[in-house]
């Protein structure tokens, strides 16, 4: 069974582009998450999206926004990029709709901005 | 606001040896807690998630366990291997509305294993 798969591995951008990162969940996996990671402040969350609706959001500006797809692969994006947006962006994906069933993660997508 | 700590932020210990790894949270009110385990550049690896009625999961060499009360997990590694040299985190997963959509991370725990 393939696992969380995040596209692209790797980015580099400029400071005022835009990005867009992707994640194909686990097959049969409906709950998408969006973490960022960096060496400073750790794993902090984004945004999470069930049947293509978002349940929660993190506390970041709006300049980073997410979709999730009927299929439930998903989408976040980052507008007007800053330096301090240079982190490993990760997705993990969930069983079902409870608490109850582990997280499991993509490999992330490592973003540089220049 | 849930606060997760694990300390020590670094440990090396030589191969064979058992150890313990320490995972603490501030607010008691979680659903369960998952150990993930972190290698260079890569994403995170699900190793045992221990629901809140729990005291106890075990996979292979690794045991964890949760005292909700108390706001504690330990994570056990026995006969420690040069491949389980990585990143350990813990995280809990809070109760209480859209905020149980989300995991609350610990800085982890990097373990050497010398050979």
């Amino acid at each position: 069974k393939a696992g969380v798969t995040q596209t692209p591995r790797y980015l580099i951008k400029t400071r005022g582009q835009q990005v867009t990162l992707s994640c194909s969940p686990i097959s049969g996996h409906r709950s998408v998450s969006w973490y960022q990671q960096t060496p400073g402040q750790g794993l902090q969350f984004l945004f999470e999206y069930f049947s293509e609706t978002q349940r929660n959001k993190g506390n970041f500006p709006g300049r980073f926004s997410g979709r999730q797809f009927s299929n439930s692969r998903s989408e976040m994006n980052v507008s007007t990029l800053e330096l301090g947006d240079s982190a490993l962006y990760l997705c993990a994906s969930q069983r079902q709709s409870s608490y109850n069933s582990p997280l499991h993660f993509g490999n992330g997508t490592r973003l540089t901005v220049t | 606001k849930q606060e997760v700590t694990q300390i020590p932020a670094a440990l090396s210990v030589p191969e064979g040896e058992n150890l313990v790894l320490n995972c603490s949270f501030t607010d008691s009110a979680i659903y369960n807690l998952q150990w993930f385990r972190q290698d260079p550049g890569k994403g995170l690896t699900s190793l045992l998630l221990i629901q809140s009625s729990q005291r106890e999961q075990t996979s292979g060499r690794l045991n964890a366990s949760l005292d909700k009360s108390s706001g504690r997990s330990t994570l056990y590694i026995a006969a420690s291997q040069p491949g389980d040299s990585a990143t350990y985190l813990c995280a809990v997963r809070p109760i209480g509305g859209a905020g149980s959509y989300q995991l609350t991370f610990g800085k982890g725990t990097k373990l050497s294993v010398i050979p």
